[in-house]
């Protein structure tokens, strides 16, 4: 079964707008920690935001918010008031941690290509 | 802070061949990660460091991919001999904590032919 599960495999926005890039994990580690990370055409990977299961609020950054909804394992980033510079590839990430330790391992998703329409 | 460099960016080789790429660090970080990703597929980890030791190495796909890390700064991973199916972005990472806070490289492109 998929860990991380990014169902959009492409995404258009209009300029200004806001968008919902999706992302579903599946883990039974009561410790866990949620990334998105941007990797536009130059290739680097430019970490956006981050979610710990343990955190009461969800995470913003900026323009980044992560929907956080521990019950439906779903953790959902909005970009609000897109750019053209947006236009990425979005993967969404998850570090378990067995026995409560973390280790750094990341499991990601397959991705989610963003195209900001002008 | 100088971020994660690793070089060479790309890399086309034959078959049979042997390639190694370079991650350097951000000085300070003791974790380093190499992820891989396989044209159309997820990127999957291969391999963890802490300092000079290999913490995990669970993702590595077999037994012609040898990590080092000397001294604990700078980091490679020698493809011998190198096989089709190893074409791929490679990515280096590295962070103090292993909880959060990793920086990715802008990965080195392999293409085996």
């Amino acid at each position: 079964a998929q860990k991380i599960t990014q169902t959009q495999p492409g995404m258009f926005v209009q300029e200004k707008e806001a968008v919902t890039l999706d992302c579903t994990y599946d883990t039974s580690d009561p410790s866990y920690g949620l990334f998105w990370y941007k990797q536009p055409s130059s290739g680097e990977m430019i970490f956006l935001i981050y979610q710990g299961s343990y955190d009461q609020q969800n995470a913003t950054e900026g323009r980044y918010s992560l929907n956080f909804q521990k019950a439906r394992k779903s953790a959902n980033l909005v970009i609000s008031a897109s750019q053209l510079g947006d236009s990425a590839m979005y993967f969404c990430a998850m570090r378990e941690d067995a026995g409560g330790t973390s280790y750094g391992k990341l499991t990601f998703g397959q991705g989610t290509i963003l195209t900001v329409h002008p | 802070e100088a971020g994660v460099t690793q070089f060479p960016s790309h890399s086309v080789i034959e078959k049979g061949q042997t390639v190694t790429l370079r991650c350097d660090p951000i000085s300070g970080h003791d974790n380093l990660y190499w992820y891989r990703r396989v044209m159309g597929k997820e990127i999957k980890f291969l391999l963890h460091f802490v300092k000079e030791s290999k913490q995990d190495e669970s993702g590595m796909p077999n037994n012609r991919f040898l990590a080092e890390r000397t001294g604990g700064t700078y980091s490679t991973l020698k493809v011998q001999p190198a096989e089709l199916e190893d074409s791929g972005v490679y990515f280096c990472a590295s962070s103090r904590s292993s909880y959060y806070g990793y920086t990715f490289g802008s990965g080195t492109r392999l293409t085996v032919v």
